[in-house]
């Protein structure tokens, strides 16, 4: 059965950085495009990051609100997504969670926590 | 970036009842490919999103047959055709033709 795990989540000061990572297991991994996508307390969806395969070059895009603050990365050889959160702000405290297969496989999330 | 804006925000209804819910896009979401990645989630109650409707109209795996998608260009909508209690929750369109993706602000599916 296809299995994504998140870890990495917790309470960080703003501006300080946080690297939360996705085990994957259940599915050729190197084939999928991985995403992240999050919600804050209370609200809806908000997509993060994707990253595709090794055939495209592992391109990778953000959402604008995230742009230059973090990168998202793969390590097709142990099936891990990562996403590198730096300058952190209070309004990205939220659930991560990671995704994949467009969609159809998510994780149960890991929460960050930005507050002083 | 593309807004994807759901109607109704809350939606009230009765097992049994069959209900409509609204996605509209404020460009095509008709790629240059031929397809149309237009997806819906449902979110439960303390749980992950799950995937219920993708490319507009084709039926997750084990999702009941009482869901339905519908649409194209830039209006869709997702039909639930005898609500049951395990349908109560937040339901999500979500865009991946235009970078970024973008998700609707959500549906409250609440029981009458």
């Amino acid at each position: 059965a296809v299995q994504l795990v998140e870890s990495g989540g917790g309470l960080v000061q703003p501006k300080e950085s946080l690297k939360i990572s996705c085990a994957a297991s259940g599915f050729t991994f190197s084939n999928a495009a991985m995403y992240w996508v999050r919600q804050a307390p209370g609200k809806g969806l908000e997509w993060v990051a994707r990253i595709r395969t090794k055939p495209n070059n592992y391109a990778t895009y953000y959402a604008d609100s995230v742009k230059g603050r973090f990168t998202i990365s793969r390590d097709d050889s142990k099936s891990m997504v990562y996403l590198q959160m730096d300058n952190l702000k209070t309004e990205d405290t939220a659930m991560y969670y990671c995704t994949a297969g467009e969609f159809a496989y998510w994780g149960q999330g890991t929460l960050v926590t930005v507050s002083s | 970036d593309v807004v994807l804006t759901q109607t109704p925000p809350t939606l009230s209804a009765t097992i049994g009842q069959s209900v409509s819910i609204s996605c509209r896009s404020s460009q095509s979401l008709l790629h240059s490919n031929g397809n149309t990645y237009l997806h819906w989630l449902l979110q439960r109650p303390g749980q992950s999103p799950q995937l219920l409707i993708y490319s507009v109209s084709r039926l997750e795996s084990g999702v009941p047959n009482r869901f339905s998608g519908s649409g194209s260009g830039t209006d869709f909508t997702l039909k639930i055709s005898g609500v049951e209690a395990e349908d109560l929750g937040v339901y999500y369109c979500v865009q991946g033709t235009h970078a970024p993706y973008t998700f609707g602000a959500g549906t409250k599916l609440e029981l009458k």
